[in-house]
């Protein structure tokens, strides 16, 4: 299945500030990839499909000006959460869409905003 | 009603014990079916697929009832090392939601000496 590595893993910062998540797709080249939010003792929601070459699709109640995608690559896309808020603070998952079921996860990135 | 449904537990057994998890979904155009396993902290890594006919792996065993939209995983001679939460997965199903996967809350299991 594919390695995905997501970087950075842990992420503090001030409100107000702009945070990028990369995820990297390893050893596959995936036109797909999705960008999943989960809150403490919640399940993993999905935000929004990155598409390599257009744009992403998102999720209802998730905000596109907000959350960033860019999926400029086969092997690379990012989520920017544009002026983080404390309530922006999560644990962020993406996963790789290898043609078919399962997809394979990042290792997450922990954000949390003072 | 949520679209994947699981007792969120915890479940605390003693080593050696036989658990069983349950989990109903409740989009029927659902076609592919998932149990994940994740650590505190951690990102959601596969257990095992769910098939129609009922699938193995090792000590861990997952059933798939299409008619009344459930899903089960057994674990048999539970170790210390199977303590975590594992998460019902389903795709979502249907035009453009194939690829798309809608996950439970999780079972917390917690496996004592």
């Amino acid at each position: 299945g594919a390695v995905v590595s997501q970087h950075p893993s842990w992420v503090i910062c001030k409100s107000g500030t702009s945070v990028k998540i990369e995820c990297r797709s390893l050893d596959f080249q995936a036109t797909t990839m999705f960008w999943y939010r989960q809150f403490p003792k919640k399940s993993l929601m999905l935000m929004a499909t990155s598409n390599e070459g257009s744009k992403a699709t998102y999720e209802q109640g998730v905000e596109k000006d907000k959350f960033l995608i860019n999926h400029a690559s086969l092997t690379l896309s990012t989520l920017t959460v544009t002026s983080a808020h404390p309530e922006d603070s999560s644990f962020y998952i993406c996963s790789v869409y290898a043609g078919n079921q399962p997809q394979h996860f990042g290792d997450g990135t922990r954000l949390s905003i003072l | 009603r949520k679209e994947v449904e699981q007792d969120p537990g915890p479940f605390n057994v003693p080593e050696g014990a036989t658990v069983a998890f349950n989990c109903t979904y409740s989009n029927s155009a659902s076609q592919s079916f998932f149990w994940y396993r994740q650590d505190c902290r951690k990102e959601p890594k596969l257990l095992m697929s769910v098939y129609s006919s009922g699938n193995e792996d090792g000590r861990f065993t997952a059933q798939l009832n299409r008619a009344s939209q459930y899903i089960s995983l057994l674990i048999r001679d539970s170790k210390l090392s199977d303590s975590a939460t594992y998460l019902c997965v389903v795709n979502r199903g249907g035009t453009g939601g194939g690829n798309k996967l809608t996950f439970g809350t999780g079972t917390q299991l917690k496996v004592e000496l």
